[in-house]
């Protein structure tokens, strides 16, 4: 396909479980970035690559957070030992480069029980 | 203190009314980004604009880069319209977003 896709489109996990997930950006998009959004907020920044490098994790809520992007093409984002305030959608954007329009991806909805 | 207000937070319209979304920033940028997110939760881009206005279609979004304010304008309003628009500025490498308008458009 032509544009972002994320996958799962829908995760259900317990209290505690690990969960990943995926985000394969719009062929050779140079970055990409990740977003949180909760019920009735606007997304906010979790991480941003450039090719493989994270270039920034300031928004990433705690250490649970990990973000990975190895051959600076797919990307996944781990969440460790789930709390149920991580439950929102995790947004994944690709641009061609910094500074231009950012594409998105139908998200992901995460829902910790 | 939010960087990106919007108003409203929520819009309920009949159809074919004219409709405007305002929003104001405090952050200095160098351009807007207008979006739609449908309840699925994809978010599509509408507009990226610096400057004046911009129109596609039904939809119109302008800027004054001096006020630190931008609108988005939907002519003859469709239920099709219904959805969440948000706005959005660059800052630091990434965007920081407005919590949302809520657009219901009834037949």
């Amino acid at each position: 396909g032509a544009g972002v896709s994320q996958s799962p489109r829908y995760k259900v996990a317990k209290r505690g479980q690990d969960v990943a997930l995926r985000c394969d950006p719009i062929s050779g998009h140079v970055s990409l970035f990740w977003y949180q959004q909760a019920l009735g907020q606007g997304p906010e920044f979790l991480t941003y690559f450039q090719n493989e490098a994270q270039l920034d994790k300031s928004g990433l809520p705690s250490d649970r957070f990990f973000a990975e992007r190895p051959e600076g093409s797919v990307s996944t984002l781990k969440i460790q030992r789930t709390q149920q305030e991580d439950s929102a959608v995790y947004l994944c954007a690709s641009s061609l480069v910094g500074g231009q329009p950012q594409h998105f991806g139908d998200g992901t909805r995460l829902s910790i029980l | 203190k939010n960087e990106v207000e919007q108003s409203p937070q929520n819009l309920t319209a009949q159809e074919g009314e004219f409709i405007t979304i305002n929003c104001s920033y405090s952050v200095g940028i160098s351009a807007l980004h207008w979006l739609q997110q449908h309840p699925g939760g994809g978010i599509v881009s509408l507009f990226m604009l610096s400057s004046g206005k911009k129109k596609h279609g039904r939809l119109i979004a302008t800027i004054n880069i001096q006020e630190k304010h931008s609108s988005l304008h939907i002519t003859a309003s469709h239920p099709r319209d219904s959805a969440v628009y948000i706005c959005a500025v660059p800052y630091g490498g990434n965007l920081i977003f407005g919590k949302g308008t809520k657009l219901s458009v009834k037949p």
